[in-house]
């Protein structure tokens, strides 16, 4: 399964569109990027997935290049209570295979 | 309604004890999985079942058993608990597998001393 790459950290400003990007260089033809958020003391959220292009939702925008090696997590006008651990996986169109979380990034807003 | 539920949410026990956590989805969803996070946050899956039959079965002592007495739900049970396994536990489950929106629940921390 592809491997991701995400910042660890990032801080940003209340009211502020936060990009978060994520790597994975051994995307395979038939693999999904998926995003989830986790809060604290929470399980993980799904937030949004993509194949191609670009997709959005009510909470977020994700954007992929054509050739699918990275992807940018999109949030627009950041507020406290986005602060949060946002992880990106490649997820498999069909099969049995595992979901695995790498180490995220945690997203800090600042008032 | 809560869609995956887990119980109990905080589970606080002595080294050598067995213990359960239990899980319930009324999602309608036929996967079901447990993940364990450790303190340094790392989510890893341990076990995965569809129908009740176990699909994933990652490299977890044999401690862990999961059962799964049908596919609304899957549950944990640890036999001869160690320190190390103090960590919070999550239950998720999907529609099927994979690429399929995982929905974990809340999530049960437990702490051997």
């Amino acid at each position: 399964l592809a491997k991701t790459t995400q910042p660890i950290s990032m801080d940003s400003y209340e009211g502020q569109e936060v990009n978060i990007t994520c790597s994975h260089n051994n995307i395979a033809t038939n693999d999904y990027i998926t995003w989830y958020q986790q809060f604290p003391s929470q399980g993980p959220r799904f937030i949004i997935q993509g194949y191609k292009t670009k997709v959005t939702n009510e909470v977020a925008s994700l954007f992929i290049p054509a050739d699918r090696k990275s992807s940018t997590l999109s949030l627009p006008r950041v507020s406290l209570s986005d602060t949060a651990v946002y992880y990106c996986l490649v997820t498999k169109n069909f099969g049995n295979e595992k979901l695995t979380f790498g180490t995220g990034t945690r997203l800090t807003i600042i008032p | 309604d809560t869609a995956v539920s887990q119980t109990p949410k905080y589970l606080v026990t002595q080294m050598g004890n067995d213990k359960s956590i239990k899980c319930e989805q009324n999602l309608g969803h036929d996967t079901m999985y447990w993940y364990k996070q450790d303190s340094k946050k790392f989510l890893k899956i341990m076990f995965s079942y569809n129908n009740k039959e176990l699909i994933i079965n990652e490299t977890v002592p044999n401690r862990f058993s999961p059962k799964s007495p049908d596919k609304a739900h899957l549950n944990l049970h640890i036999n001869s608990l160690e320190l190390g396994d103090s960590a919070v536990y999550f239950c998720a489950s999907s529609q099927r597998v994979s690429k399929d929106i995982q929905y974990f629940g809340a999530g049960t921390r437990l702490s051997v001393l």
